[in-house]
């Protein structure tokens, strides 16, 4: 099967601080790879989809200076959150899509838990 | 912006039920999938199915899909404690390179014993 992994499964750390989460696809070349944030009880919300080697592209409403997304390579995206406060504390979750077929398949990785204190 | 709503939110069952999850949309879609998330983890999906596709199986699953009324169901047959989790329907509006998800809020199941 496609596994994707997540580094770390949690973070705690101060306001102000900057954290770096990795998105990685382990036996698979990802096309593309989205991260999403999903608070308590909700559901997941789209905040970026990169594709290797370019710019990330953002929804409405996410900071791009906030939420920095480097995507080095077809196996590995990284979401440096800066600056973390409180409101960022949240859940975290990446998705790596392959091309199978016609239709693209996402994959998705186990999430990170990002406490800002 | 979210584009599924599910119905019900919530849904408790006894083990060997079947439970039935609906979920409308808005827009014109390329495929819908359905996924389920246990607490506090990542998703996994399910099941997908087309735009020209009106009904899918896959082991105790059971998906349709009406376009005319934008609109599927996630039936799950026979259903075990194991089955209690999150279940998410996601719409892909275009499909191919340029495709991406676009959740709807989720339905807490649970199953009991």
């Amino acid at each position: 099967g496609a596994v994707v992994s997540q580094h770390p499964s949690w973070v705690i750390c101060k306001s102000g601080t900057s954290v770096k989460i990795e998105c990685r696809s382990l036996d698979f070349q990802a096309t593309t790879m989205f991260w999403y944030r999903q608070f308590p009880k909700q559901s997941l919300m789209l905040m970026a989809t990169s594709n290797e080697g370019s710019k990330a592209t953002y929804e409405q409403g996410v900071e791009k200076d906030k939420f920095l997304i480097n995507h080095a390579s077809l196996t590995l995206s990284t979401l440096t959150v800066t600056s973390a406060h409180p409101e960022d504390s949240s859940f975290y979750i990446c998705s790596a899509r392959r091309r199978t077929g016609s239709y693209n398949e996402q994959f998705f990785g186990p999430g990170t838990r990002l406490t800002v204190l | 912006s979210q584009q599924g709503e599910e119905d019900p939110q919530a849904l408790s069952i006894q083990e060997g039920e079947n439970a039935t999850m609906n979920c409308s949309y808005k827009t014109s879609i390329n495929n819908l999938q359905w996924y389920r998330q246990n607490s506090g983890r990542g998703l996994v999906h399910l099941i997908l199915i087309r735009s020209n596709e009106r009904e899918k199986h896959s082991g105790r699953l059971r998906v349709t899909l009406d376009t005319s009324k934008k609109s599927s169901s996630l039936l799950i047959t026979a259903s075990r404690a194991a089955d209690t989790a999150s279940y998410f329907c996601a719409t892909d509006a275009v499909g191919g390179a340029n495709s991406k998800l676009t959740f709807g809020k989720g339905i807490t199941l649970s199953v009991r014993p």
